[in-house]
């Protein structure tokens, strides 16, 4: 079974809208990864948050980790169209393995 | 660079048939895996490997088999084709498993 569980499944918003979207998992983690998707193409990472870490930025993302919620959350701030994709969270839980979940499908309209 | 390419881009199979998914990574990463992508379940891990002659099985190894000979090149076989193994598969690599993942562009499959 799937370690993570994105939510919303999908997200529609306006440009300049900030996006959050969060990731639930199952088990504890040793790091926890963002990615993105463009329709049909491969994923490209965002931003690693290892799990002594509470919050990290990077542009206008930010990322916040709760272990002991075991979840974490993304947040697009000043949302623009060229952020329309879907957004993955994958974990790696002390195994060789990194695990994704299922994905919020963000829509940002002009 | 060319990071990491799959080939083919597209492929149809009849039931029954064989085929191997190339994958090829020129970064010199350890960590290889493989992928499948179908609509509404994310991407599920298929098999790995942290490094030349050493593969593991993911979540659904069923039907696939892998190998590595080479750090740069990781195949992934399907031996004998079903419909349930229509989907987008998806190559990646990194230095370690807990270091950015970088993915192909992905092989759409399709079994009739």
């Amino acid at each position: 079974s799937q370690q993570g569980e994105e939510d919303p499944q999908a997200l529609s918003i306006q440009e300049g809208e900030n996006a959050t979207m969060n990731c639930s998992y199952k088990t504890s983690i040793n790091n926890l990864q963002w990615y993105r998707q463009n329709s049909g193409r491969g994923l490209v990472h965002l931003i690693l948050i290892r799990s002594n870490e509470r919050e990290k930025h990077s542009g206008r993302l930010r990322v916040t980790l709760d272990t002991s919620k075991k979840s974490s959350s993304l947040l697009i701030t000043a949302s623009r169209a060229a952020d329309t994709a879907s957004y993955f969270c994958a974990t790696d839980a002390w195994t060789d393995k990194l695990i994704f979940g299922t994905g919020t499908r963000l829509q940002v309209f002009p | 660079n060319a990071g990491v390419t799959q080939t083919p881009k597209f492929q149809v199979l009849k039931t029954g048939q064989s085929m191997t998914l190339q994958c090829a990574q020129d970064m010199n990463h350890e960590y290889m895996s493989w992928y499948r992508q179908d609509p509404g379940m994310g991407l599920r891990l298929i098999h790995y490997s942290v490094g030349a002659g050493i593969t593991d099985q993911g979540e659904v190894p069923n039907g696939y088999n892998v190998s590595r000979s080479t750090t740069e090149d990781f195949p992934l076989r399907l031996l004998s084709a079903a419909p349930s193994q229509t989907s987008v598969y998806f190559c990646a690599s990194s230095r370690r498993l807990a270091d950015e993942q970088f993915f192909g562009p992905g092989t759409r499959l399709t079994v009739l």
